[in-house]
């Protein structure tokens, strides 16, 4: 199993440019989320689905969207980058029962300029 | 509001010794409190978790001592190695929200020198 996967692993934006954060996984996990995080902020949790089709807003959603249309599958849209998005972005993934263990991908650097 | 507090921020300890780091968290319907490690580089990855059942949790060197009372838990590495060099964050949960709403502490950057 490749596990979690992301690409980009680094991006570089322009303030106001739009692009997707890709996530996948292939261990069949109900559960995704996406986290960003920042220098002594530790992880905040951005968007997270429970299955294909449900989706649901974390602690900063502001500025991100997000679809869920398979199992493995959970991309992260920034709409219009902004500086304040300069962060690492990870993505988990966790089955819905005992032990709950998020799985995280190896993440990606944004920088918006 | 931040609902899982961690100290300290960085730890330096030598080679050998004990390593603490302390969480403390506010809400009282959390119920599964895990520990996650993350080297420079790479996504956080589960060490160690434990519910409020249970006071103790050990996995080899790593020790999660949990206070029900105090609202407080914290990971006790024992002979810290210079490989468990990495920052530690504790997490917390509650019913009803599994693992996809956990709440993180700001981490701990954990030196061990040799």
């Amino acid at each position: 199993n490749a596990g979690v996967t992301q690409t980009p692993k680094f991006q570089v934006l322009k303030t106001g440019q739009s692009m997707t954060l890709q996530c996948a996984q292939d261990m069949n996990h109900e559960y995704m989320s996406w986290y960003r995080q920042d220098p002594g902020m530790g992880l905040r949790l951005i968007h997270y689905s429970v299955g294909a089709g449900i989706t649901d807003q974390g602690e900063v959603p502001n500025g991100y969207n997000v679809s869920r249309s398979t199992t493995e599958d959970f991309p992260l849209r920034l709409l219009s980058a902004a500086p304040s998005q300069t962060s690492v972005y990870f993505c988990a993934s966790s089955r819905d029962r005992p032990p709950y263990e998020q799985y995280f991908g190896p993440g990606t650097r944004l920088t918006v300029t | 509001q931040q609902q899982v507090k961690q100290s300290p921020q960085s730890l330096i300890v030598q080679k050998g010794g004990i390593s603490i780091i302390n969480c403390a968290y506010e809400n009282t319907a959390f119920d599964y409190f895990p520990w996650y490690q993350q080297f420079p580089g790479k996504g956080p990855a589960l060490l160690i978790a434990i519910r409020p059942d249970v006071s103790e949790k050990k996995e080899g060197r790593f020790t999660i001592s949990f206070n029900k009372s105090a609202k407080q838990f914290s990971l006790h590495i024992m002979d810290s190695q210079p490989g468990d060099s990495a920052t530690y964050f504790c997490a917390a949960s509650r019913p009803g929200a599994g693992s996809y709403q956990l709440t993180f502490g700001k981490g701990t950057k954990l030196s061990v020198i040799p």
